[in-house]
């Protein structure tokens, strides 16, 4: 069964880059059947796509975040990683990362599963 | 850039049927997917492909999808359903995914 772990530093300064790690186990990211994404809830918002990798290093960005968004992959060590960067208090939220079944159209696209248990980021000075 | 609607609340009995939509232009001819979120806890996906209930999930959950509203069903509702719920859909216009903006069950 894949699990994912989000990890990272909780507090963030602002104009700071936020960097967080998802560890995947039970399976491998190298797999070519899913995205692997990053999913942030405001506080008492609702949930807001960042991005996806996939292929190994292929991504697609939120275009709200994409200038300031960086997903990469480390397919030796099963782990994906977020990079924010210029943060401002509006990206205090806790951030999953899941995963999400590829298809050959789009409405075979999978949902979001599993999910890491989330990880609580505050920018903060 | 697609937009999903959902009811900001719902509020139902114990033992009742609970139903949640999440409206969008022409969504019966996406898939839609369901997540439950619990405080603390990881989401859980409920339901996939409008109406299939992943492996664990209690056969209370069901989904439906036609015209302009998809709905997440939960019968017999339990204490323990008291969540948020949200809805989402595949952007085709640009590859990723779109979030309604969800839906507080609160179980009287």
């Amino acid at each position: 069964q894949v699990q994912l772990q989000e990890s990272g530093p909780g507090l963030v300064k602002p104009s700071q880059t936020l960097s967080l790690t998802c560890t995947v186990s039970g399976g491998s990211i190298s797999s070519s059947d899913y995205y692997w994404s990053w999913i942030r809830q405001h506080p008492g918002k609702g949930l807001e796509w960042i991005g996806y990798i996939y292929d190994s290093g292929s991504t697609n960005y939120n275009p709200s975040l994409k200038s300031r968004v960086t997903i990469s992959v480390d397919t030796s060590k099963d782990q994906f990683f977020l990079k924010l960067s210029s943060v401002t208090a509006a990206d205090t939220a806790v951030y999953y990362c899941a995963r999400s079944s590829r298809g050959v159209i789009i409405t075979e696209y999978g949902g979001f599963d599993p999910w890491g248990q989330g990880t609580l980021v505050t920018v903060s000075s | 850039s697609y937009v999903l609607t959902q009811p900001p609340s719902v509020s139902v009995a114990p033992g009742k049927t609970a139903r949640i939509t999440c409206g969008g232009s022409n969504i019966g001819t996406k898939s839609v997917h369901w997540y439950q979120l619990k405080l603390g806890q990881a989401p859980v996906l409920v339901i996939h492909y409008d109406s299939d209930r992943p492996s664990g999930i209690p056969e209370r959950f069901s989904g439906s999808n036609s015209g302009n509203t998809a709905t997440l069903t939960i019968s017999r509702v339990e204490a323990g359903d008291e969540a948020d719920y949200y809805c989402q859909v595949w952007d085709s216009s640009r590859d990723h995914p779109v979030f309604g903006g969800g839906t507080q069950l609160t179980v009287l």
